[in-house]
């Protein structure tokens, strides 16, 4: 059975580093295929897609947000970290880390965190 | 790539036929997903690969795609359906998301 738990900081102030953990089970991130994305979601808005890891460390970040992120894996601890710097009150969301099934089905997203919300305030 | 949902939000009955659309700016091959989403929840997969029902997915759910255009069918609406969807291609990075579509009673 594959859990996933994002834990981090709830307040953030502005133009601090937002450092998030996603610890999971289940799965081994050293699997050939398997990848670990972050998402998130601003109140009363949609889904965006930020970045993901891949087992052979493989690493892709939103254009827009590049240079700002940092995603890492920790395959011993069956951990991911998401590092976001310059945080500002945009990017108040839910953060959600999710499992990439790999080829069986087609890299889609298919367990996810119960997500944790970021409040950039100063 | 741009996914583009609609409509952005419907009204329906227990028991109707509902249909969401997805269009792509280009081809994304079946690199194409389906999403549900309740209130205070994180989203749940239930369709992946266009047409593939997620384990545990009740087969009320199903997706069909004509070349960039796609649809998520729920043949008989329940209660448990009241929720907001979203599509999302992972073909190319950045992957990208619709912008929802809420069915509401």
């Amino acid at each position: 059975q594959i859990t996933l738990k994002e834990s981090g900081p709830t307040l953030v102030r502005p133009t601090q580093t937002l450092t998030l953990t996603c610890t999971f089970s289940g799965f081994s991130l050293s699997t050939s295929g398997v990848g670990v994305g972050w998402i998130r979601q601003p109140p009363g808005k949609a889904l965006e897609w930020l970045a993901v890891i891949y087992w052979d460390n493989d690493k892709r970040y939103r254009p827009s947000q590049q240079g700002r992120l940092t995603v890492t894996k920790d395959t011993s601890k069956n951990q991911v970290v998401l590092t976001m710097t310059n945080m500002d009150p945009v990017d108040t969301a839910t953060y959600y880390c999710a499992h990439s099934g790999g080829s069986y089905n087609l890299g889609a997203l298919d367990m996810w965190g119960h997500g944790t919300k970021v409040i950039v305030s100063s | 790539i741009q996914m583009t949902q609609s409509p952005s939000s419907l009204s329906a009955s227990v028991g109707d036929r509902v249909t969401i659309t997805c269009r792509a700016s280009q081809t994304i091959s079946v690199y194409l997903n389906w999403y549900q989403q309740k209130p205070g929840r994180a989203p749940n997969l239930l369709i992946y690969a266009v047409s593939s029902l997620q384990s545990g997915v009740p087969s009320r759910f199903s997706g069909s795609r004509s070349e960039t255009d796609f649809t998520l069918t729920i043949s008989s609406l329940q209660p448990e359906d009241f929720a907001t969807y979203y599509c999302q291609q992972n073909y190319n990075f950045p992957w990208t998301f619709g912008q929802g579509t809420k069915v509401e009673i």
